[in-house]
């Protein structure tokens, strides 16, 4: 099985400021098919489900304020807040979709400073 | 629109059953495999089940093994999860999920509440 290790389990960020999250996975999830890392963040507030944010790791989704990005490839990515705004106070997780089980890291906090 | 949407939660005993329904529009369903994941309220998600597109083959996680059942519909475009044995700690929100269409999606969930 394939363990997503996100760092760090908080972040407190000024308003405005660049906000930014690991995530490692145990061994790479490069997709063979398409030569695309199968990797997702999602945005998590209070009574909401998940909401995609990135997939393919860097492909941002429709809707998804550019000021966030993601990168990586093989087994080290990153998601970035290019400017933190008060709406973007959330958990957010990184997950795996290149094999099953599914697997996801335990969560990032972003607050504000 | 990529939609799903959960239905069937709700309060069970321990030891009780509880069968949860997913119904998807939007995409040809009966070409992607389709997964259930649940989250403790306040806690990190955990994938629960996997089936392959025409139903053939299934996967779950060790702590709901034989207790769980996945199945799909892909007349009526529907994913279920049957799930027997119920446990307390088995109290969480389930969404079902479909990977790479090209990104994930998923529903708002259903919770599922095991307590005496």
């Amino acid at each position: 099985d394939i363990v997503m290790t996100q760092s760090p389990d908080s972040l407190s960020v000024s308003l405005g400021e660049r906000a930014t999250i690991n995530c490692k996975s145990s061994q790479s999830v490069l997709s063979s098919s398409n030569n695309q890392n199968a990797l997702a963040w999602y945005q998590q507030k209070p009574g909401q489900p998940p909401k995609v944010l990135m997939y393919w790791a860097s492909t941002r989704e429709s809707g998804v304020p550019d000021r966030f990005s993601g990168s990586g490839s093989g087994t080290d990515f990153t998601l970035t807040i290019s400017s933190l705004q008060a709406e973007d106070v959330a958990v957010y997780y990184c997950q795996q979709y290149y094999t099953t089980p599914l697997s996801f890291g335990g969560g990032t906090k972003v607050e504000i400073k | 629109e990529v939609q799903l949407v959960e239905s069937g939660g709700g309060l069970v005993q321990p030891g009780g059953s509880l069968r949860l329904s997913c119904a998807a529009s939007g995409f040809s369903f009966s070409n992607y495999y389709m997964h259930w994941v649940r989250q403790v309220p306040g806690k990190g998600l955990m994938w629960v089940s996997r089936i392959n597109s025409d139903g053939s083959g299934t996967t779950y996680a060790d702590s709901v093994k034989g207790r769980f059942t996945i199945s799909r519909d892909n007349a009526k475009n529907t994913l279920y999860l049957q799930m027997n044995s119920l446990r307390v700690e088995d109290t969480a929100v389930y969404y079902c999920a479909a990977m790479a269409i090209p990104g994930p999606r998923w529903g708002p969930g259903t919770l599922v509440t095991v307590s005496s």
